[in-house]
């Protein structure tokens, strides 16, 4: 088994729509947990962090499931902009990436 | 934000040479960094973690001879691919670190290396 599992899209959804991105993750003492956005042919920038309370940025929002070592991202009210692969990172002091969620958001 | 710089971002070289890639980070000491590889569509694959001032770990089945990592400094480390081969040509990323296992990585903008 993976150590952190994503489903890897395609997601292709309209301007507008709503998404979501699930993870699964099998060390249970990870400690740490983001989401980080990869654009074709560049680097992983950091998007955000996840908590157990969960935490919204703008139309963005993660939540963090301990006890079923689960991680999900939502995305509201997605824009052409959002087109990217989204990957889902869990941290044990160094961090596991998942292999990513493909987005493609349509006009 | 934490900001590292990653060079060169492009390399085509020939088969036999050696290339070496710098990873900085600008803004902060970086206790850890991480050196990945990515080949196209897939994830990225762990490569090694330096430590300022001591050895890195290397994954299972990355060559410690062949990907030779030097973190002389809190803010920079290097990573030199030896003898680069074809098979080598793939995306390089590095990461560094701020403080403890819980804090993000932040990435540098990436090699991408040929060998011809």
């Amino acid at each position: 088994r993976k150590e952190v599992e994503q489903d890897p899209g395609p997601f292709n959804v309209p301007e507008g729509a709503t998404v979501a991105f699930n993870c699964t993750y099998s060390n249970s003492a990870s400690q740490s947990f983001f989401w980080y956005r990869q654009d074709c042919r560049k680097e992983p920038k950091l998007l955000m962090s996840v908590y157990s309370s969960g935490n919204e940025d703008g139309r963005f929002t993660a939540q963090l499931n301990r006890a079923s070592q689960y991680i999900s991202l939502l995305i509201r009210d997605s824009k052409l902009s959002d087109s990217a692969t989204y990957l889902c990172v869990v941290n044990n002091n160094d961090m596991r990436f998942g292999a990513g969620t493909r987005l493609t958001v349509k006009p | 934000g934490a900001v590292v710089s990653q060079h060169p971002s492009r390399v085509i070289c020939k088969s036999g040479t050696s290339v070496k890639i710098e990873c900085r980070s600008l803004d902060f000491q970086a206790t850890t960094m991480f050196w990945y590889r990515q080949f196209p569509k897939q994830s990225l694959m762990l490569m090694a973690t330096s430590n300022e001032g001591s050895k890195a770990t290397y994954e299972q089945g990355v060559e410690k001879d062949k990907f030779l990592i030097n973190h002389a400094s809190l803010t920079l480390s290097t990573l030199t691919v030896t003898s680069a081969h074809p098979e080598d040509s793939s995306f390089y990323i590095c990461s560094a670190r701020q403080g403890t296992g819980n804090q993000p990585q932040h990435f540098g903008d990436g090699t991408r290396l040929s060998i011809l």
